[in-house]
């Protein structure tokens, strides 16, 4: 089983609403990501989790609080978000290392508005 | 952090042949070139990899000089469904760390008209 899933694939919520995005892969991963990718832009790298700690956050605003319950699933925490935050967000899984693929799922398409 | 450039965009059309040249003069000497393919409201899927040389698989070649300053994938026979976004990428090792990071460029955008 190669597949990263994600859940739920759209997502509309309010600036006030409080949110969650679900990812999961059953690869045996130690390495997890999360990516934002804004239309017609290339896919931004948010975070990074090694072995279910968080290794890189890249500068990420705290409106965005991941978490990785176990070494299967990671979450995306959404909070008091803006309507500039509405994106396609991608969830991967590697073995770690840039010497193996990242396998990235489906996406959320997340709307605020 | 070795940055990429790569054409905005490719026409070309079925059954020819695409090449693709990607540019990252300040590759570092652990850097591998990766490549990844995305369509429209879909995740990136892996394409290729390689370090130095020639690389070839099932999809695609990887042509990569002895420099290493640039790279050029070629798609053989390209059909309809091959009209995606192509990424180049340079990984950046993080130091002490085997994790790296990817940086998507810009991309190119390839069209196959019938």
């Amino acid at each position: 089983d190669t597949e990263v899933t994600q859940t739920p694939k759209h997502l509309v919520m309010g600036m006030t609403n409080k949110k969650s995005l679900k990812c999961e892969q059953h690869m045996g991963h130690r390495a997890m990501y999360w990516y934002k990718q804004k239309a017609k832009k290339p896919p931004e790298l948010m975070f990074v989790y090694s072995y279910e700690k968080l290794s890189i956050n890249e500068s990420v605003p705290s409106r965005f609080s991941p978490e990785c319950p176990n070494s299967s699933l990671l979450n995306l925490h959404l909070h008091a978000l803006q309507p500039e935050d509405s994106a396609l967000y991608l969830c991967a899984s590697s073995q770690g290392g840039v010497r193996y693929e990242q396998y990235f799922g489906p996406g959320t398409r997340l709307t605020v508005t | 952090l070795a940055k990429t450039t790569q054409p905005i965009s490719m026409d070309s059309y079925e059954g020819q042949e695409v090449n693709i040249t990607c540019s990252h003069n300040n590759i570092a000497t652990n850097d591998y070139i990766t490549w990844y393919q995305q369509f429209p409201s879909q995740g990136p899927r892996f394409i290729i990899q390689g370090y130095k040389t020639k690389v070839t698989n099932e999809v695609a070649s990887l042509f990569i000089p002895a420099d290493r300053k640039s790279s050029t994938l070629s798609l053989p026979r390209v059909s309809l469904s091959d009209t995606a976004v192509y990424y180049c990428l340079v990984g950046d090792h993080l130091s002490g760390s085997t994790l790296g990071r990817l940086y998507f460029g810009r991309g190119t955008q390839l069209t196959v008209w019938p």
